[in-house]
């Protein structure tokens, strides 16, 4: 079955950084683009962040709202993705959820951005 | 940026009718819009993807339609597991965007 589980969310102050990352397992993790998405407590469901496969260059895409700020970076040989988020903001705080496109999303991590 | 405009915003029905909720693009998508369902304090799971292709272990209750800028989600005979927020999404052009999604209430 396919399992996406994320991990390293927590509380941490305004303008500091935080990385999470997903595990990934049950598919080809290295033929998937995988994107990160988030909701703020109450709120609807943004997408953050897009990495595409190797034959397409790592290709990496933004929201604007993060873009400068957040990192989106793949291992494939460990089935990992992560999101380097620097320079963080209250109006960060939100549940990171990983996805394989459409289909298949994690439990999400929760990220809270307060000093 | 395409937008979704989702309506209603809150739906309050009996068990056992058939709702119909609706998602708007601000441009054509073609039929790149997925639906999907999210409880509380659970991630979202799809319901339909491409406007109308189900998918595997979803209730045949749910069905939805549409191309282009108008699309419809369908629940025949609404049941109370089906309290939920409803989000359709696109993925004709980045960035993807949500609707802001319906939150289905059984009276």
């Amino acid at each position: 079955a396919v399992q996406l589980v994320e991990s390293g969310g927590g509380l941490v102050q305004p303008k500091e950084s935080l990385k999470i990352s997903c595990a990934a397992s049950g598919f080809t993790f290295s033929n998937a683009a995988m994107y990160w998405v988030r909701q703020a407590p109450g709120k609807g469901l943004e997408w953050v962040a897009r990495i595409r496969t190797k034959p397409n260059n790592y290709a990496t895409y933004y929201a604007d709202s993060v873009k400068g700020r957040f990192t989106i970076s793949r291992d494939d040989s460990k089935s990992m993705v992560y999101l380097q988020m620097d320079n963080l903001k209250t109006e960060d705080t939100a549940m990171y959820y990983c996805t394989a496109g459409t289909d298949y999303w994690g439990q999400g991590v929760m990220v809270t951005v307060s000093s | 940026d395409i937008v979704l405009t989702q309506s209603p915003t809150t739906l309050s029905v009996t068990p056992g009718e058939t709702v119909s909720l609706s998602c708007r693009a601000s441009h054509s998508i073609g039929t790149n819009l997925h639906w999907y369902q999210q409880k509380t304090n659970e991630s979202p799971r799809l319901l339909i993807k491409y406007a109308s292709q189900s998918i595997s272990g979803i209730p045949s209750r749910f069905s939805a339609s549409g191309s282009g800028t108008d699309f419809t989600l369908n629940i025949n005979n609404v049941e109370f597991d089906d309290v939920s927020s409803y989000f359709c999404q696109q993925t004709q052009s980045w960035p993807f965007t949500f609707g802001s999604g319906t939150k289905l209430e059984i009276k």
